[in-house]
C-alpha cells in the first residue's frame, strides 16, 4: 500500500539554527499539505500545494518558514531561524479526491 | 472561521464498554466531516467520514452521524477493545465533498481501553 514518506522522523536543533523537513507524497497525488501539530492540540495547516503552486499559506509564518514543491512531486519545509516555540510534530499529507493520507510526521525539538 | 470542538479527554474505559466522543462544529458552508485516529508513534489515519447531512459514516465498528440541526458528529462504538486505544480527532473540510481541501481539526481525545 502506498504511503506518504517523511524524513527525518526526529530532529533536535538549537535555537537560531536552520532545519529542513522532506516529504514524498503518494504517487499521483496533486495536492500536498504541511500541518503543524503542537503537543496536545490538533494539526493546523501551514501550507497547501496544488502541483507546484501554493494554494494556501495564510498560516505560514513567512518571516522564518518557507516551503517548496519543485516539479510538483516531493516537498521541503524549512525553518530559519528555529525558535523554541517551533517544537512540534510536522505532518505532511497528500490527497486524491476521496481522502487525505498522512505521513508519520517529523518531531522537532528546539533547545 | 471554521472550528471543531471535541470533548475533553482523556477517556478511560474497560474492554467491551460503550464509547461516545462528542464533536460539534462551526462552519459557514456545508462541510464534510471526518474522524481521524492516531496510534502512538504513527501518523493520522482516516477512520470514517460523512459528506452531507444525515449521512452515517462507519468503519471497524465505529459510527458517526452528520447532524446538521445540532452541528454535531459524535463518534460511537458499542464495544471497545484494547487495540482501540489511541487519540481520536474530529475534523471538517469546507469543501463540496472532496478531500482536496484543508482540514480543520479538534484538539483530539485520548482514549485508553483497559483489559
Amino acid at each position: 500500500e502506498a504511503e506518504v514518506a517523511q524524513s527525518p522522523r526526529y530532529k533536535i536543533t538549537e535555537k537560531s539554527q536552520a532545519v529542513a523537513f522532506w516529504c514524498d507524497p503518494i504517487s499521483g497525488h496533486a495536492t500536498l499539505y504541511w500541518y503543524r501539530q503542537i503537543l496536545g492540540q490538533g494539526p493546523e495547516l501551514l501550507v497547501q500545494f496544488q502541483d507546484e503552486s501554493v494554494v494556501d499559506d495564510s498560516q505560514l509564518p513567512k518571516d522564518r518558514f518557507s516551503a517548496e514543491r519543485l516539479k510538483g512531486v516531493d516537498s521541503t519545509l524549512k525553518i530559519q531561524p528555529a525558535e523554541l516555540g517551533d517544537s512540534a510534530m510536522y505532518l505532511c499529507a497528500s490527497s486524491n479526491i476521496y481522502e487525505q493520507y498522512f505521513g508519520p510526521g517529523t518531531r522537532l525539538t528546539v533547545t | 472561521g471554521d472550528s471543531v470542538t471535541q470533548m475533553e479527554g482523556p477517556v478511560t474505559l474497560s474492554e467491551e464498554a460503550f464509547l461516545t466522543i462528542n464533536c460539534t462544529y462551526t462552519a459557514t458552508g456545508y462541510p464534510s466531516l471526518f474522524w481521524y485516529v492516531q496510534y502512538p508513534g504513527e501518523g493520522l489515519q482516516l477512520l470514517l467520514k460523512a459528506t452531507k447531512a444525515d449521512d452515517k459514516g462507519s468503519n471497524k465498528g465505529f459510527e458517526a452521524t452528520y447532524r446538521k440541526e445540532t452541528t454535531s458528529f459524535h463518534l460511537e462504538k458499542g464495544s471497545v477493545q484494547v487495540s482501540d486505544s489511541a487519540v481520536y480527532f474530529c475534523a471538517l473540510s469546507d469543501g463540496s465533498g472532496g478531500s482536496n481541501y484543508k482540514l480543520t481539526f479538534g484538539k483530539g481525545t485520548l482514549l485508553t481501553v483497559n483489559p
